[in-house]
């Protein structure tokens, strides 16, 4: 049981060039999320998944998309990387409703 | 929009002492969790309370609704307790995500 899984743990792009966040989750949880975390700003919601085929944004949607490819599988995709989107990006699920939430461990992107 | 505070931002106490930190929220929730974040990153849930007190081992998590407050306090507390402990709120009573304080960076020194 692997909990909560990112991938890649770490990752240097250009300015300008997409990449994807991939997270999976073996709990047979049925919500997920993408957050991001800067220095003195805390964690911040970019958007969630309730349920599998549905998606909703956060608090700071904008530069992102994401899919949910299956129940496990919630995919975070940068379209045009820019510097701003230089943080740790973590993805997290629960059950559902009020529930504790299980981090991922977290993806380090640096926008150069 | 709900707006998570907590105090202090950084403590620095040593082993053994008793570790009080304090979080307050502007708007009723359906939910508080703590967290705890080591350094290197992982993110671990310790709590998830929405009236009351719970205790695990030398952490308990206290909330008052009315207040709109929650103190989660150390016991004892040990230099591998040293982490960022952080705060957050279910606004909502579905699956939306949580909104967070900026955390508060504990040192404990043996």
């Amino acid at each position: 049981n692997a909990g909560v899984t990112q991938t890649p743990k770490f990752q240097v792009l250009k300015t300008g060039q997409s990449m994807t966040l991939q997270c999976a989750q073996d709990m047979n949880h049925n919500s997920m999320y993408w957050y991001r975390q800067d220095p003195g700003m805390g964690l911040r919601l970019i958007y969630y998944s309730a349920s599998e085929g549905t998606t909703d944004k956060g608090e700071v949607p904008n530069g992102y998309n994401v899919s949910r490819l299956n129940k496990r599988e919630f995919s975070l995709r940068l379209e045009s990387a820019a510097p701003s989107q230089t943080s740790v990006y973590f993805c997290a699920s629960r059950r559902g409703g009020l529930e504790t939430q299980y981090f991922g461990p977290g993806t380090r992107l640096l926008v150069l | 929009k709900n707006e998570v505070e907590q105090s202090p931002q950084n403590l620095t106490a040593q082993e053994g002492e008793f570790i009080t930190i304090n979080c307050s929220y502007s708007v009723g929730i359906s939910a508080l969790h703590w967290l705890q974040q080591h350094p290197g990153g992982g993110i671990v849930s310790l709590f998830m309370l929405s009236s009351g007190k719970k205790k695990h081992g030398r952490l308990i998590a206290t909330i008052n609704i009315q207040e709109k407050h929650s103190s989660l306090h150390i016991t004892a507390s040990h230099p591998r307790d040293s982490a960022v402990y952080i705060c957050a709120v279910n606004s909502g009573g579905g699956a939306d995500g949580l909104t967070f304080g900026k955390g508060t960076h504990l040192i404990i020194q043996p």
